[in-house]
C-alpha cells in the first residue's frame, strides 16, 4: 500500500463547478497535511495546509481532514480555467524532521 | 520577501560525471529539503537539513549527498551519474520551528539531463 494515494485522473470539471480532489494516507500518526498545485513545467506551489479535523477555507479553496478515516480532500469552488493543473497531496511523516510524502497527483482540467 | 532560489536551472551531464546543485532558502528559513521528481516515480524525498545537520534521509543510494552551510544555503551532489538520474531536482525551505513550521516552499527546480 502506498503511503499517500490519490486518483491520478484526469479529472475534468466544467467552469464554475466544484472540483473535488481526494487523498488517503496510511500513517495513522500523521499530523500535518498539505495541498500543492503544480502547473506543467513549474514547481509545486503550496495552496493549503491543514492540521486539525474538519474544514479549513481559504478563498475558493476548502481543505477537509478526517483523521479517523485517514482522508484529506480539497474542494475548489467556482472552478476557473486557471485552476487546470496537477494537484499534489502531501503528508508529513515522522517526528520533527521535515519529510513530506507526496501522492502521485491528480491532473485537473477545467473546461470553459 | 524573496523566494527559494536554485542554481543552475538546467544542466546536461554525461554518464559517470558528477554534479552539484545549489539552493538558497527563503530568508529566515532554517530547514532545507531536497526532492527528485520524475514522471514515473513522482516526487521523492532525498534528504533534509536543519542547522547544518542532516535530520532525515530518503531511500536513495549513497551517490546522492548534501550539505548545508551556516547561512542555511544548501548543496546537493550526485556522483557517478546514471541515465536514471535525469529528473527535476527541487529544493524546499521551511522555517523549521514554530507555527506553520512544516509548510514547505519550493524553488523553481534544476532540470538535470544525463546523456
Amino acid at each position: 500500500q502506498k503511503e499517500v494515494e490519490q486518483n491520478s485522473g484526469p479529472l475534468s470539471v466544467p467552469e464554475g463547478a466544484i472540483a473535488s480532489l481526494n487523498c488517503t494516507y496510511s500513517d495513522r500518526g500523521s499530523q500535518s497535511f498539505f495541498w500543492y498545485r503544480q502547473y506543467s513545467g513549474k514547481s509545486p506551489e503550496l495552496i493549503m495546509s491543514i492540521y486539525s479535523n474538519g474544514d479549513k477555507e481559504d478563498g475558493r479553496f476548502t481543505a477537509q481532514l478526517n483523521k479517523a478515516s485517514q482522508y484529506v480532500s480539497l474542494l475548489i469552488r467556482d472552478s476557473q480555467p486557471s485552476d487546470s493543473a496537477t494537484y499534489l497531496c502531501a503528508v508529513k511523516t515522522g517526528q520533527g524532521a521535515q519529510k513530506l510524502v507526496f501522492g502521485q497527483g491528480t491532473r485537473l482540467t477545467i473546461n470553459p | 520577501k524573496a523566494g527559494v532560489t536554485q542554481t543552475p536551472r538546467y544542466l546536461i551531464k554525461t554518464r559517470g560525471q558528477q554534479v552539484t546543485l545549489s539552493c538558497s532558502p527563503i530568508s529566515g528559513h532554517r530547514s532545507v529539503s531536497w526532492y527528485q521528481q520524475t514522471p514515473g516515480q513522482g516526487l521523492q524525498f532525498l534528504f533534509e537539513y536543519f542547522s547544518e545537520t542532516q535530520r532525515n534521509k530518503g531511500n536513495f543510494p549513497g551517490r546522492f549527498s548534501g550539505r548545508q552551510f551556516s547561512n542555511s544555503r544548501s548543496e546537493m551532489n550526485v556522483s557517478t551519474l546514471e541515465l536514471g538520474d535525469s529528473a527535476l531536482y527541487l529544493c524546499a525551505s521551511t522555517k523549521g520551528a514554530g507555527v506553520s513550521s512544516y509548510e514547505q516552499y519550493f524553488g523553481p527546480g534544476t532540470r538535470l539531463t544525463v546523456t
